[in-house]
């Protein structure tokens, strides 16, 4: 398996426009995680889905974030309108379910993220 | 709130030497907890998960402690060499997959 996959790696986007992150999981993981990280606060959960189902989305910040999960093998983070506070470093992550073994053994496997700037 | 602490000074240690990293959290009894290495412009990596019934886990040159009591878990990795320079999360369940994480230390291993 190829891994996690992010894109693009790096978006620069002018404030008020739409921009739309993307993560492929690894095949055979039913969690998916999203995560934010900035030197200020570090690496923030954002929403993560179970079975392509939004679990809990309590992490994300405002109406201006959504996020989706058409099927098992791709999701989407989308922010609109940006603002420049939205310049992070997103991250993509997936496992298998908690109290399986290959959890204990592997944790979470993360993508290389999508460093996003708003200017 | 939950709050996790990780030294946040950077390490630095002599090739060859065992590097230790704390991690101390207040406010919750996690059922397990985790530690990721960090390289710049990457993702975090799994490293190990210590579970609150195990005392210790070892993999390799690696070493996690875990004491509930203390609310603190140690990281050790022995005979360091200069490429386990990287900055280190610890990173702890709060229910479910709600997993936290600290800010990280940074490890430098001098040749």
């Amino acid at each position: 398996d190829a891994g996690v996959i992010q894109s693009p790696r790096h978006e620069v986007t002018e404030m008020g426009q739409e921009v739309t992150l993307r993560c492929k999981p690894i095949s055979g993981h039913d969690y998916l995680f999203w995560y934010r990280q900035t030197m200020m606060r570090g690496l923030e959960l954002l929403i993560y889905f179970n079975n392509n189902v939004p679990i809990d989305d309590s992490g994300m910040p405002e109406d201006r974030f959504s996020a989706k999960m058409p099927n098992a093998s791709f999701s989407t983070l989308k922010i609109q309108p940006s603002e420049p506070r939205d310049s992070a470093v997103y991250f993509c992550a997936s496992s298998s379910a908690l109290f399986e073994k290959a959890f204990w053994d592997y944790g979470y496997t993360f993508g290389s993220g999508t460093r996003l700037t708003v200017v | 709130s939950q709050k996790i602490e990780q030294n946040s000074e950077a390490l630095n240690i002599q090739e060859g030497k065992t590097a230790t990293l704390t991690c101390n959290y207040t406010n919750y009894s996690p059922a397990y907890l985790q530690w990721y290495r960090q390289d710049p412009g990457r993702g975090p990596v799994f490293l190990l998960l210590i579970r609150e019934n195990e005392k210790e886990k070892r993999k390799e040159r690696l070493k996690v402690t875990f004491d509930t009591t203390l609310k603190q878990s140690l990281f050790h990795i022995t005979a360091s060499q200069p490429a386990d320079s990287a900055t280190y999360l610890c990173a702890l369940d709060t229910g479910g997959f709600k997993t936290i994480f600290g800010a990280g230390t940074r490890l430098f291993v001098k040749a």
